[in-house]
């Protein structure tokens, strides 16, 4: 069984929205999360990380981890068209838990 | 600035024929993965080196072999090409031993068996 699973998607919103994403995780050890975006046909890129409760922002990006209810997210707010891609969140432990992904369209 | 290089991009093989996956990394890093990318099936982890010397099966290892020929290098072996095989891998390199640190990923090698 996976460690992180993504449970949302695909995801199609409109240029200018807020895009959500959302993920779980069984591991209470876990410490660290990460958000990749793939682009097709492309390697995956770290675009946000977040190691404490609460909420991290960088740029449109928003990260939140409540570690009480075992969950990490990833809003992307005023979603471009550039932003449609593959979103893979993963745990700190790599051996087991990247989550199957999430693929946002951002319809112009 | 390379980060991690992965050699060859395509490959093509026929069932029972043998190849190895090279990738190499400049950043320093202690930890190397190789990951297989599915349609709808997300990354799963094949084999893992938190460190020089040290290897470990992951996921999905059956039909692998893997090296870690020095802190740069690791290498992915497939002994006997099997359709099932047939699949998008990646080679990532991270800073911590085993994990807590972002990955790099190599650019990939899409790999048919035929």
């Amino acid at each position: 069984q996976k460690e992180v699973e993504q449970n949302s998607g695909p995801l199609s919103v409109p240029e200018g929205a807020i895009a959500s994403l959302n993920c779980t995780y069984s591991d209470r050890g876990s410490q660290s999360f990460f958000w990749y975006r793939q682009y097709s046909g492309k390697s995956p890129e770290l675009i946000m990380f977040i190691y404490s409760n609460g909420d991290k922002e960088d740029g449109r990006f928003t990260a939140q981890l409540n570690k009480a209810s075992q969950y990490v997210s990833l809003l992307i707010r005023d979603s471009q068209p550039s932003d449609s891609a593959t979103y893979l969140c993963a745990g700190n432990d790599y051996k087991l838990s990247f989550g199957a992904g999430t693929t946002v369209t951002v319809r112009a | 600035n390379a980060g991690v290089t992965q050699t060859p991009k395509f490959q093509v093989l026929k069932t029972g024929q043998s190849m190895t996956l090279q990738c190499a990394q400049d950043m320093n890093h202690n930890s190397m993965y190789w990951y297989r990318q599915d349609p709808g099936m997300g990354l799963r982890l094949i084999y893992y080196s938190a460190s020089e010397g040290t290897t470990d099966k992951g996921e999905v290892p059956n039909g692998y072999n893997v090296s870690r020929l020095n802190k740069r290098e690791f290498s992915l072996r497939l002994e006997s090409a099997a359709p099932s095989q047939t699949s998008v891998y990646f080679c990532a390199s991270g800073g911590g031993h085993g994990g807590g640190s972002p990955l790099h990923f190599g650019n990939g090698t899409r790999l048919t068996v035929t």
